[in-house]
């Protein structure tokens, strides 16, 4: 049974960098039918895609285009989870974040969400 | 701004039936598979719906879903209390190269 942890700050300062992690148990980061992707939820935006990364027979990552200049998506094998880091944060980028698994074409498995907020 | 869209809400009484739409393009619902999710207030969403009309283990069949062209339907029937949700439609973009979501519809046990 696939189960997602996410951890990381609850608060950011604005234009500094939002970290957190996503703890991957019963699947494998580096599985080559999933994907592992983050989103995030706020009033003002709805649900929305922030970007994904993937394995088949080597690392691939996809990104939303309205964050695509700041965001990185890194798997890390040697503790089977994966990381987002969102740059230059302003509060504009206060939402719940998630981590999701992606199966074929659906998010089958979501962690606990985190919300963040940016101060100004 | 969501590619998909959806009505607000939707509103019936325990036991009938009521449906939520989700409208979009042939870069998105016409041409992929859509997926549904439930979200109870205070929780992460959860998939209800998967494939076009797949549910996961648990998932009872009064839920279901129907798809026609660059729409998809989701139905539910003999609505319980326990059904007040947020539901939420999604499915990639080819056009986008990414995952969308709807505008949401808060579902209302009258």
């Amino acid at each position: 049974q696939v189960q997602l942890q996410q951890s990381g700050p609850g608060l950011v300062k604005s234009s500094q960098t939002l970290s957190l992690t996503c703890a991957i148990s019963g699947d494998s980061v580096s599985s080559n039918n999933a994907g592992w992707n983050w989103i995030r939820q706020s009033p003002s935006r709805g649900l929305e895609w922030l970007g994904r990364t993937y394995y088949r027979s080597k690392w691939y990552n996809d990104y939303a285009v309205s964050v695509k200049s700041r965001i990185t998506i890194n798997p890390d094998t040697s503790q089977n989870q994966f990381s987002l880091q969102l740059n230059s944060v302003t509060p504009e980028d206060t939402a719940v974040y998630y981590c999701a698994r992606e199966g074929a074409a659906e998010l089958g498995h979501w962690g606990q969400g985190t919300l963040v907020t940016v101060s100004s | 701004q969501s590619v998909l869209t959806q009505p607000p809400s939707v509103s019936a009484a325990p036991g009938q039936k009521v449906t939520v739409s989700c409208s979009g393009s042939s870069s998105n619902i016409g041409n992929n598979y859509v997926s549904w999710y439930q979200q109870l207030p205070g929780t992460a969403p959860k998939l209800l719906i998967y494939d076009n009309n797949k549910r996961p283990s648990g998932i009872p069949d009064r839920f279901s879903v129907s798809k026609s062209g660059t729409s998809a339907t989701l139905g539910i029937t003999g609505l319980q209390t326990g059904d007040e949700a947020d539901y939420y439609c999604g499915t990639w973009d080819s056009s986008l190269s990414a995952y969308v979501f709807g505008t949401g519809t808060k579902v209302t046990v009258l």
